[in-house]
């Protein structure tokens, strides 16, 4: 299995929502990401998990909340958020730290 | 920090003509040097990388080049086709888990 798989595909919420997103990898490889893009920009890197410990947190606000279960799993709960959240939700993974393999995103809409 | 600059943001070709799309980075400590591409509602897609320790590398019709003296690198299409419409990104890493995205370039094949 070389696929990141992310779920769900789309996601509307309201600001006083609690969800969460999913992202899973059957690889074997012991980093994990979570990116933010915006409309026509790269992503931005918010959260890097090394042998399942968050090693990065770009000052990411603390609405956004990262959890790695287990190697395979990352997970990115999300709670009182704006509408300038609305993003795609991009997950990655790498076995070195170098190569990094993304998921296809979840579109994330804040009402 | 690092920083990638990444010209054209957008380029339209001839499809069977040459596409090239060039990259400078800050961190003399980069070492290694992706591109992606990201076509309409999905994640990015690596489609190759290359390291410091080498000048060049090629895959079919796309080849990459690196300059460390003067921070450059840049992508090569030959031969494009309709398929190679999409949204390219260079990026940049120099340490473990973490690199940096060039603002992008969106490249459209004329048929």
């Amino acid at each position: 299995d070389t696929e990141v798989t992310q779920t769900p595909k789309h996601l509307v919420m309201g600001m006083t929502n609690k969800k969460s997103l999913k992202c899973e990898q059957h690889m074997g490889h012991r980093a994990m990401y979570w990116y933010k893009q915006k409309a026509k920009k790269p992503p931005e890197l918010m959260f890097v998990y090394s042998y399942e410990k968050l090693s990065i947190n770009e000052s990411v606000p603390s609405r956004f909340s990262p959890e790695c279960p287990n190697s395979s799993l990352l997970n990115l709960h999300l709670h009182a958020l704006q509408p300038e959240d609305s993003a795609l939700y991009l997950c990655a993974s790498s076995q070195a730290g170098d190569e990094q393999f993304f998921g296809p995103g979840t579109r994330l809409t804040v009402l | 920090g690092e920083n990638v600059e990444q010209h054209p943001s957008t380029l339209s070709v001839q499809e069977g003509d040459s596409a090239v799309i060039k990259c400078t980075y800050s961190d003399s400590a980069s070492n290694y040097f992706p591109w992606y591409k990201q076509e309409l509602g999905k994640g990015p897609q690596l489609i190759i990388d290359i390291r410091s320790n080498v000048g060049e590398k090629k895959d079919q019709r796309i080849a990459v080049t690196l300059n460390k003296t003067a921070k450059h690198f840049s992508l090569h299409i030959t031969e494009t086709q309709p398929e190679d419409s999409a949204v390219y990104f260079c990026a940049a890493g120099s340490s473990a888990s973490k690199i940096i995205f060039g603002s992008g370039t969106r490249l459209s094949i004329r048929p």
